[in-house]
């Protein structure tokens, strides 16, 4: 089965500063990929998914933007946080009909 | 567009009781439906997954229905117990393609009480 490993858990960060979330994935080759962002009060919304190195889509026009430079690597980033960035950040993959999340990284922007 | 609601959005419960969670969703052109458990501030943990043309699925104590014409699935949670305590979610993929747009819904927090 598939392992995700995402980091850091937890993460405050100033409005402006930059940001780089990383995700990777174990167990499987070639997944699909995705960021999720889960706000306060509200469902898991789709970010970015990826089917193959160096191919991103955008669901959403954002102050984010996302990279995929190996099989099984996945990094969210930002040039400049705004406080409507907060979140909490999932990190899922496919390889298959069920969708595997990591644990999730908590990010405040303050 | 599709949109995915599980009503209620919180559930208590004494413990050995048997309970349903409720999730619908607008457009029945799904391709599967997967419903997720998601402990605080954790991930998501799949459950079940039904594709369009089953009709249920079960794993241990727990059971999900869809009824894919009226827009609706069930989670069946049998002889709950405090360790059930969790958000539970569903989710459906449109379309036939493997890139898993789930479209989530907002989820119901359910505690069991011991």
């Amino acid at each position: 089965s598939q392992t995700i490993h995402q980091w850091p858990a937890t993460l405050v960060q100033p409005v402006g500063s930059p940001l780089s979330l990383e995700c990777t994935v174990e167990g499987t080759s070639n997944p699909n990929l995705y960021w999720y962002r889960q706000a306060a009060g509200r469902g898991l919304q789709l970010l970015f998914y990826s089917v193959g190195i160096g191919q991103i889509s955008s669901e959403v026009p954002q102050n984010l933007s996302a990279s995929r430079p190996q099989d099984r690597q996945f990094i969210l980033s930002s040039k400049k946080l705004l406080l409507s960035d907060s979140g909490f950040y999932l990190c899922a993959s496919n390889r298959g009909e069920k969708l595997f999340f990591g644990s999730g990284t908590q990010l405040s922007v303050l | 567009k599709q949109e995915v609601t599980q009503i209620p959005a919180a559930l208590s419960v004494p413990e050995g009781e048997n309970l349903v969670l409720n999730c619908s969703f607008t457009d029945s052109a799904i391709y599967n439906l997967q419903w997720f458990r998601q402990d605080p501030g954790k991930g998501l943990t799949s459950l079940l997954l039904i594709q369009s043309s089953q009709r249920e699925q079960t794993s241990g104590r727990l059971n999900a229905s869809l009824d894919k014409s009226s827009g609706r699935s069930t989670l069946y949670i049998a002889a709950s117990q405090p360790g059930d305590s969790a958000t539970y979610l569903c989710a459906v993929r449109r379309g036939s393609s493997n890139t898993g747009k789930l479209i989530f819904g907002q989820g119901t927090t359910l505690q069991v009480k011991p």
